[in-house]
């Protein structure tokens, strides 16, 4: 079994601070993909990333999938009150050696920033 | 183009009684899936369904089914809801089914079992 782990479960910072989340597993992942879920709303796709060592921005936000293809992090340079959220990492699952659109999630890392 | 619509957005149910949820998938759109999030498991796959067939299926009981229909919509059910069935319950859908493929969540079914 595929399993995504997300560090740190929580978060809660000041507006214009620096933050990290890691997203780590034992596995190797095809691709890893990064949502954001707010209150009463479903996951949104951010961003996918698919090769080793690939770095993929997103305004202020930074992906890095490592070289080995088994952790991801998401970087974010001054975070802003609208950054508030529900992280969520996530790779296809391997079933039988075929991907299906399964997906495994991380537990996500519920970020609060305060103005 | 409208996105992932799921009805009913909140639901009371009592224990024992089963549910219906729905789901329109992106038009276009041929692959639809079903996710349970709850505060404690997080995000967990239920069942992935493409042209009318289930594809792959998650650690649920057999009480969790769903349906495809020909115009792509999916239905999923539960039956003889218990406690711990309270959860927000989630569509997604994507064109195809495969690795690298884009999905679209719904904003999901919030269930209440009581």
């Amino acid at each position: 079994t595929q399993l995504l782990e997300q560090s740190p479960q929580f978060l809660s910072i000041q507006e214009g601070e620096n933050l990290t989340v890691y997203c780590n597993s034992s596995s190797v992942f095809s691709s890893l993909q990064w949502y954001r879920q707010e209150p009463g709303e479903g996951p949104v796709l951010l961003v996918t990333v698919v090769t080793g060592g690939e770095v993929k921005k997103l305004k202020r936000l930074t992906f890095q999938f490592g070289d080995a293809r088994k952790d991801s992090s998401l970087h974010i340079t001054a975070a802003q009150p609208g950054d508030t959220g529900l992280y969520l990492c996530a790779g296809p699952s391997n079933a039988g050696g075929t991907s299906y659109g399964k997906l495994t999630f991380g537990q996500g890392t519920i970020l609060t920033v305060h103005p | 183009k409208a996105g992932v619509t799921q009805t009913p957005r909140y639901l009371i149910k009592t224990r024992g009684q089963q549910v219906t949820l729905s789901c329109s998938p992106i038009s276009g759109h041929r692959s639809v899936s079903w996710y349970q999030q709850t505060p404690g498991q997080g995000l967990q796959f239920l069942f992935e369904y493409f042209s009318e067939t289930q594809r792959n299926k998650g650690n649920f009981p057999g009480r969790f089914s769903g349906r495809q229909f020909s115009n792509s919509r999916s239905e999923m059910n539960v039956s003889t809801l218990e406690l711990g069935d309270s959860a927000l319950y989630l569509c997604a859908s994507s064109l195809y089914i495969g690795a690298g493929n884009t999905i679209y969540f719904g904003e999901g079914s919030w269930l209440t079992v009581v």
